[in-house]
């Protein structure tokens, strides 16, 4: 079974600098798999962060960016501001129609 | 704008069944993908189904044989049948519209809960 692994809990000051990854057991992340960042805050629906590795989505600040590191997909957070503190989720698509996500990452500012 | 609009959760025994729809408006459903994620309460984001524009569907192992998908693309209207619900079936879920190359989630509707428990 196939499993997509993030960090459980993230902790960044206001201004700082914090990378998210996302790591896949059956081998390294690529582009092949398209990965996507999404932001959720509680209660609230996932809002789509970043796609196709490194495309912000329409309205989202450049502070957030996303890349390829090492055998990991990771989303970085560059100034990280109040609003920021949500969890965030990588999902990745297999092939074949199925996709899968990460456990999650729930990000503090302070 | 884009909107999506599930219903149709509520409070089911195990064993029982229930049906999600999700109403889409602001973009040409026929030609996209669509999907239904769930998130069990307090937990992470789980893939169910997608319903893929001209090829086929797809379900996560964990529902599949319980679940079908579908859609009326008369109606802009995408449909979950949950059949044999078990108490590890309940979360909120989602309707998301998918893209294709590259392949993720663009919008999400605002979910419906699904409650299994007798």
């Amino acid at each position: 079974q196939t499993v997509v692994t993030q960090e459980p809990s993230f902790s960044v000051s206001p201004g700082g600098t914090v990378t998210l990854t996302c790591a896949l057991s059956s081998g390294s992340v690529s582009s092949n798999y398209y990965p996507t960042w999404y932001q959720q805050t509680p209660g609230q629906a996932p809002r789509t962060l970043m796609y196709n590795v490194n495309t912000r989505s329409s309205g989202v600040p450049d502070r957030f960016s996303g890349s390829i590191l090492g055998n990991k997909a990771a989303l970085t957070i560059t100034g990280a501001q109040a609003d920021d503190e949500s969890s965030y989720y990588c999902g990745l698509y297999m092939g074949n129609g199925i996709s899968i996500f990460g456990g999650g990452t729930k990000l503090t500012v302070l | 704008e884009v909107q999506l609009l599930e219903s149709g959760g509520g409070l089911v025994q195990p064993g029982g069944s229930l049906r999600l729809s999700c109403v889409a408006s602001g973009f040409t459903f026929s030609i996209y993908s669509m999907a239904w994620v769930r998130q069990p309460p307090g937990k992470g984001l789980e893939w169910v189904s997608t319903f893929g524009r001209t090829t086929g569907t797809y379900y996560a192992d964990s529902v599949k044989g319980r679940f079908t998908i579908s859609r009326d693309n008369s109606k802009n209207t995408l449909f979950l049948q949950m059949n044999s619900l078990r108490a590890e079936d309940t979360a909120v879920y989602y309707c998301a519209k998918r893209v294709a190359e590259p392949f993720y989630f663009d919008y999400w509707g605002q979910g419906t809960l699904v409650t299994v428990s007798s």
